[in-house]
């Protein structure tokens, strides 16, 4: 079975500084991962994708991260939030080509970026 | 615009009744998930379904219900067996089941009284 772990449920920074968000999957087959956001009360909009190819990925407003097979990592990182990135992120990961679906989701990491 | 519609936004029902969120996609996708969101747990899966007139469990199906006649809508019943309803609900769609990713409707915000 596949888990996603989260480290921190809530990251408070301030406007300019770099963040780190970290995500850990544990899994027994090949992966692909997600990194999506969730503004207050909408639903969740993907930020990026590794599915395959290289291994660092970004998506249009900065955020970047990085598929580390051998400590099973996928961290999101950005190098100067802004005020509008706050927002809970979700790290996921489903199974490569698997024939039983499932996409699971981490529990979430809170961003608070302030003034 | 293409998406999902889900409706209602907010939603107030007392104790041991029935109630029906709907879900509708014009992304002509094949695959539709119901999810759970509670505080500080993430989102678990309700039901999912890949194709018209099928669908599956997912991690916490009891209590709830769904139905796929046509491609386009995925209706979620919640039902007096859930014994903690309250919640916020997302319905999702995606190409079909091996896409990975997914398009998310706005929410349903339920409170039960």
């Amino acid at each position: 079975a596949q888990s996603v772990t989260q480290l921190d449920s809530q990251v408070p920074v301030f406007e300019e500084a770099p963040v780190e968000l970290r995500c850990n999957y544990s899994s027994s087959v090949s992966v692909y991962l997600f990194w999506y956001v969730q503004y207050p009360n909408q639903g969740l909009q993907l930020l990026l994708k590794y599915l395959s190819g290289s291994t660092l990925v970004e998506s249009i407003n900065g955020f970047e991260a990085e598929f580390n097979k051998s400590q099973t990592s996928f961290h999101l990182r950005k190098p100067s939030v802004h005020i509008s990135d706050t927002a809970e992120y979700f790290c996921a990961v489903s199974d490569r080509g698997g024939s039983n679906y499932k996409l699971t989701f981490g529990k979430g990491t809170l961003l608070t970026v302030n003034p | 615009d293409g998406g999902i519609t889900q409706s209602p936004k907010y939603l107030f029902r007392k104790e041991g009744q029935n109630v029906t969120l709907s879900c509708e996609q014009n992304l002509n996708h094949d695959a539709m998930y119901w999810y759970r969101q509670d505080p500080g747990q993430g989102l678990r899966l309700i039901y999912y379904s890949q194709i018209v007139n099928d669908f599956q469990k997912g991690d916490i199906a009891e209590g709830y219900s769904v139905s796929r006649e046509k491609k386009e809508s995925f209706p979620l019943t919640v039902t007096s067996a859930q014994k903690n309803p309250t919640a916020f609900y997302l319905c999702a769609s995606s190409m079909n089941l091996a896409a990975g990713e997914l398009f998310f409707g706005e929410g349903s915000r339920l409170t039960v009284l």
